[in-house]
Formats: C-alpha cells, structure tokens, sequence
C-alpha cells in the first residue's frame, strides 16, 4: 500500500501572497489531518477532515483553511502568508474510527520570504 | 486537557549503549499513546503504540515502551544503540483513546556517538 503522499515537497512564497498544499491519503483512510511543525511552538494540530467534514479545528486563525474531495484527498490553503508561517506542514491519515491510527506524509516545507 | 512532557530535548548516548527516552502525560481518561521518530527533512515514522492491550509494547528497530498508569508514565527504551537511531523522537497522546486528533510532546533529539 502506498503511504500518505504530500505535494509539493518545497514551497518558497513572498508576505501576502496564498499557498495551497496537498494530501493524498493511504488507501481507504477516510480522515485526515494537518499538523504545522516549527522549531519554537513544536508539532501543533490545525484541523481534521473526516468525509469531506472538518471535525476537529485547532487554534489557528481564519487564514487557515482547508478541505477533502470525495476521494479523501486533501488540500490546505493559507492566505496572507507572514514571516511566521514558515514551517513544515504534515498532514496524517487514519481510518476515523476505531483505534484511529495516525500515519504522516513526508510534509511541505513553506519558506516566506 | 491532555499534555505531554518529554524530558530532556537532547540524550547523547554512545553506540552500543541503552537508551532511555522519557515521556510523561496528563490525561484525565487512559490515552492512547504513541512514539513517532523523525529523521532529518522527513515526516514522522510511527515507532509503536499503546492501545489499551498489553503494557509493554515492541515496535520497529528493536524499540520497545511501557505503559505504566500509575506513574502516568510511557518511556521508549532500546537496549543497544545503532548509529543509524540519530533523529528525533516524539511522545504523542491520543484522548480519548481513538482520536483522531494528538497532543505531541517538544520531542527529544537523539545523538548517537561511536
């Protein structure tokens, strides 16, 4: 089975501008989630989407946004980019039920510069 | 709310030796728990977990843990280190148990010298 595959790898933005991120989930998982990871507030939780619902929202601002497709895949979207976005962006899949486990994508890194 | 607290953000150990990594929780209900590793520029690679069965789990690269409810405890051990265990590591609970969502810990860097 293939595993949670996120593209792209590298993204390098300016202030102000928007980046779309993408999340292909492993087979037949039905949930997944975003993780923003950065050397001072570590691995932090920014939403959860279960068929084509957010279910769980973190404690980020509006500017952060995503959604899921029918075919479980996912995007995130971060609008008006700051300095402090940059980070490494990780996005889980599990099957949403049951023992739930969480298995991670190899993440984007977003620059801003 | 659930916390982590992994101590130590570093653990130098030499090659052949035991490691030792610590992770504590708070929860109010018995979590799910969970060790993911992290190699440089990659995501995090699911080590083992603890899922309510046995309390001493086996996982991937000869690492073991073990759940102890008492001293709210879940410390991942591996009896010989490899110079190939340099990454980091990270503590994570599930609560309640099955949630999709987890609280990580702040992680702890392993250095592995010859």
């Amino acid at each position: 089975k293939a595993g949670v595959t996120q593209t792209p790898r590298y993204l390098i933005k300016t202030r102000g501008q928007q980046v779309t991120l993408s999340c292909s989930p492993i087979s037949g998982h039905r949930s997944v989630s975003w993780y923003q990871q950065t050397p001072g507030q570590g691995l932090q939780f920014l939403f959860e989407y279960f068929s084509e619902t957010q279910r769980n929202k973190g404690n980020f601002p509006g500017r952060f946004s995503g959604r899921q497709f029918s075919n479980s895949r996912s995007e995130m979207n971060v609008s008006t980019l700051e300095l402090g976005d940059s980070a490494l962006y990780l996005c889980a899949s599990s099957e949403g039920h049951g023992k739930n486990i969480q298995y991670f994508g190899a993440g984007t890194r977003l620059s801003v510069l | 709310a659930q916390s982590v607290t992994q101590l130590g953000s570093h653990v130098s150990v030499s090659e052949g030796a035991l490691v030792l990594l610590r992770c504590n929780y708070s929860s109010s209900v018995p979590p799910y728990l969970f060790w993911y590793v992290q190699y440089p520029n990659q995501g995090l690679q699911l080590l083992l977990k603890y899922t309510s069965a046995a309390t001493l789990v086996k996982g991937i690269n000869g690492f073991e843990a073990e759940f102890k409810k008492s001293e709210t405890s879940f410390h991942l051990t591996k009896p010989s280190a490899h110079m190939s265990d340099a990454a980091e590591y990270f503590c994570a609970v599930s609560v309640p148990p099955g949630y999709s969502t987890l609280t990580f810990g702040k992680g702890t860097m392993l250095l592995v010298s010859p």
